[in-house]
């Protein structure tokens, strides 16, 4: 099965301070995206960024950017000057044929 | 303009009943996605659905599920014969008709609970 790996279940980050959240994932397609949803807990699920895998560029959403490492399959979230409302489950997605989710990652941040 | 709309928010099923869970897309959105997500789990896709057409149903069990979505009104999610482990989180998103790489949007899910 080609798969989404999110190695980190949780992390925590200060107020104002940067997190990193990881993600690799698997394909035999040149034609890919992946994206960033964000679930709090109202759980809905919000999207937060979308990079083509096409672009060599990273994507770019106010304070929420991307590493986009093609070769190596990984696609990491940074979260610039965190704020309380980032406090959420966030997951790594890749579509292909279909668009297949990682297990997600429980951020909080610390006031 | 309404984003997806999924109703109802909340149901509760005696085991043997039916569940029916329905969803409209976003105005200008020809392609519906249904997801099921279980407790602590990210989610994991069950049909593709284009008016009057399932396009990929590989995610979808065998029996007792089935999805449709007319030329008119919401596309339908139904459950038969409901058990305990159907208790999850069903999402429905809905994408513009792309090339079927469409950012996918997505509803605020039905709980379902089986008693």
């Amino acid at each position: 099965a080609q798969t989404v790996t999110q190695s980190q279940p949780e992390m925590s980050v200060q107020e104002a301070e940067t997190v990193t959240l990881s993600c690799t994932y698997d394909t035999s397609e040149s034609d890919y995206y992946l994206f960033w949803y964000k679930q709090p807990p109202s759980r809905q699920m919000i999207l937060v960024i979308r990079q083509e895998a096409y672009k060599q560029q990273n994507a770019t959403e106010n304070r929420f950017s991307v590493n986009f490492q093609k070769a190596a399959k990984s696609f990491s979230l940074k979260i610039s000057d965190s704020q309380l409302g980032d406090a959420a489950m966030y997951f790594c997605a890749r579509l292909d044929s279909k668009l297949t989710f990682g297990k997600g990652i429980t951020l909080s941040v610390r006031p | 303009n309404a984003g997806v709309m999924q109703n109802p928010r909340h149901l509760v099923r005696r085991r043997g009943q039916e569940a029916r869970l329905r969803c409209s897309p976003m105005k200008g959105h020809s392609h519906v996605y249904w997801y099921r997500q279980l407790p602590e789990e990210g989610l994991k896709f069950m049909v593709y659905l284009q008016k009057e057409n399932i396009i990929d149903e590989s995610g979808m069990p065998k029996e007792r599920f089935s999805a449709e979505f007319p030329k008119e009104g919401p596309s339908i999610l139904r459950i038969q014969q409901v058990v305990r482990g159907d208790s999850a989180a069903y999402f429905c998103a809905s994408s513009p008709p792309t090339s079927g790489k469409g950012t996918q949007y997505f509803g605020p899910g039905t709980r379902l609970l089986v008693l």
